[in-house]
């Protein structure tokens, strides 16, 4: 059975940083390519970044350029997102989600399997 | 302001047909396979329309997808209590370089 369990959210002041982890079981790891997603508090689903089987390409939105980092360690089965100079529209319910392709910015891809999600807070 | 515009908001009653739309652009929907997601309250996405119209297992065939253009749809039919949700529609931008999603359509059965 796949599973995906994201952890690391919690309270942070503005301007400091969270790392969010995402263990993955049930699947041969890096097979797939990875992606977090987040939703805000009463709001639609945003893309936030996604990371290829191999690291060999990312991607982020606009609006976590520069402050946020993906990165996978297929050993540990794990996908990570360091993210830096939190801000008050950061926060949200962060997801981890599968690709059924290898790849980023594969257009016929999707996202087959999502964690529940890891809630992440920014306020003073 | 999300790049792939849905309707906030549909409702029918049970055991109709209900369309959501999607609409987007080039970039998008235009040249890529569009992907919808069902939400159900408190709970975590889930796949639900995978390269347009194509049904993931499990996935009731009550729900069907198309695309022509830079539309895409999605159709639910014999309506269910258990089908209120919100549902996303999502795809690859090219020009952004990531994806892109529809700012969800909430769906009332009555």
């Amino acid at each position: 059975e796949v599973q995906l369990v994201e952890s690391g959210g919690g309270l942070v002041q503005p301007g400091r940083s969270l790392r969010l982890s995402c263990a993955a079981s049930g699947f041969t790891f890096d097979d797939y390519a990875m992606h977090w997603v987040r939703q805000a508090p009463g709001k639609g689903l945003e893309w936030v970044s996604g990371n290829s089987w191999n690291s060999g390409r990312v991607g982020y939105a606009d609006s976590v350029k520069g402050r946020f980092t993906i990165s996978r360690d297929n050993a540990k089965n794990s996908l990570y997102l360091q993210m830096n100079s939190l801000r008050a529209d950061d926060t949200a319910l962060y997801y981890c989600a599968r690709d059924t392709s290898r790849h980023i910015g594969v257009g016929f891809s999707s996202l087959d399997y999502w964690g529940q999600g890891t809630l992440v807070t920014v306020s003073s | 302001q999300s790049v792939l515009t849905q309707p906030p908001s549909v409702s029918e009653a049970p055991r109709q047909r209900v369309t959501i739309s999607c609409s987007g652009s080039s970039s998008n929907i235009g040249n890529n396979a569009v992907n919808w997601y069902q939400q159900l309250p408190g709970k975590a996405p889930k796949l639900l329309i995978y390269y347009d119209d194509l049904l993931p297992s499990g996935v009731s065939d009550r729900f069907s997808g198309s695309k022509s253009g830079t539309s895409a749809s999605l159709a639910i039919s014999g309506l269910q209590s258990e089908d209120e949700a919100d549902y996303y529609c999502a795809v690859w931008d090219d020009s952004l370089n990531g994806v892109v999603f529809g700012g969800g359509t909430k769906l009332t059965v009555l």
